[in-house]
């Protein structure tokens, strides 16, 4: 049972460069998140899929796509990186229900120079 | 929107001692998460709090749910080597499918 599994784990890209991070979990969640962590700022939502289908804008949506593929896989798009997001990126996922634990993956190092 | 204030943003400790961390907010919860975070790791879940008042261990973690549903308090006791790490609390409104505010962590040292 690996959890939440990410891919890369570490990527540089020049500024206009597009990149897709991949996301999957084998628990049979339904909701998935994607995050950013910036130092001293914690963890901010960038979009979260509440269920297979749908797709929600976070607090930072703003130069990234998402694609919930099927209900394992959710997938990040930058489609024209800029240094300023320079970040790391986590996935996330939560089963249905009263529970709102969300099981992190290991994360995706993305240098954009 | 809603803003989660940890303190201390970090500190520094010898083993053997008791660590007391709190996270507080501008808005009521009704769900509180502690994480922590080693470096270069994604956040693994400690404690998960879901009534005022609630009090919960987790081997040498407790956790408190506090009373006004405005703060959380997490406490390591006899603290090791590996309690090292970012801990981070996390707060959640109302169903909101599972949008979590996180605080902006603690950064745990422990000299052996």
């Amino acid at each position: 049972n690996a959890g939440v599994t990410q891919t890369p784990k570490f990527q540089v890209l020049k500024t206009g460069q597009s990149m897709t991070l991949q996301c999957a979990q084998d628990m049979n969640h339904n909701s998935m998140y994607w995050y950013r962590q910036d130092p001293g700022m914690g963890l901010r939502l960038i979009y979260y899929s509440a269920s297979e289908g749908t797709t929600d804008k976070g607090e930072v949506p703003n130069g990234y796509n998402v694609s919930r593929l099927n209900k394992r896989e959710f997938s990040l798009r930058l489609e024209s990186a800029a240094p300023s997001q320079t970040s790391v990126y986590f996935c996330a996922s939560r089963a249905s229900g009263r529970e709102n634990e969300q099981y992190f993956g290991p994360g995706t190092r993305l240098t954009v120079t | 929107g809603q803003q989660l204030n940890q303190s201390p943003q970090s500190m520094f400790i010898q083993e053997g001692e008791d660590v007391s961390m709190n996270c507080t907010s501008s808005s009521i919860f009704n769900t509180w998460l502690w994480y922590k975070q080693d470096p270069g790791e994604g956040p693994v879940l400690l404690i998960a709090l879901y009534k005022a008042g609630e009090l919960t261990s987790n081997g040498r973690l407790t956790a408190q749910f506090g009373i006004t549903r405005k703060d959380s308090f997490l406490n390591i006791s006899a603290s090791i080597p590996s309690d090292v790490g970012i801990y981070f609390c996390a707060g959640l409104y109302g169903t909101s499918y599972g949008k979590l505010t996180f605080g902006q962590g603690t950064i745990l040292t422990v000299h052996p």
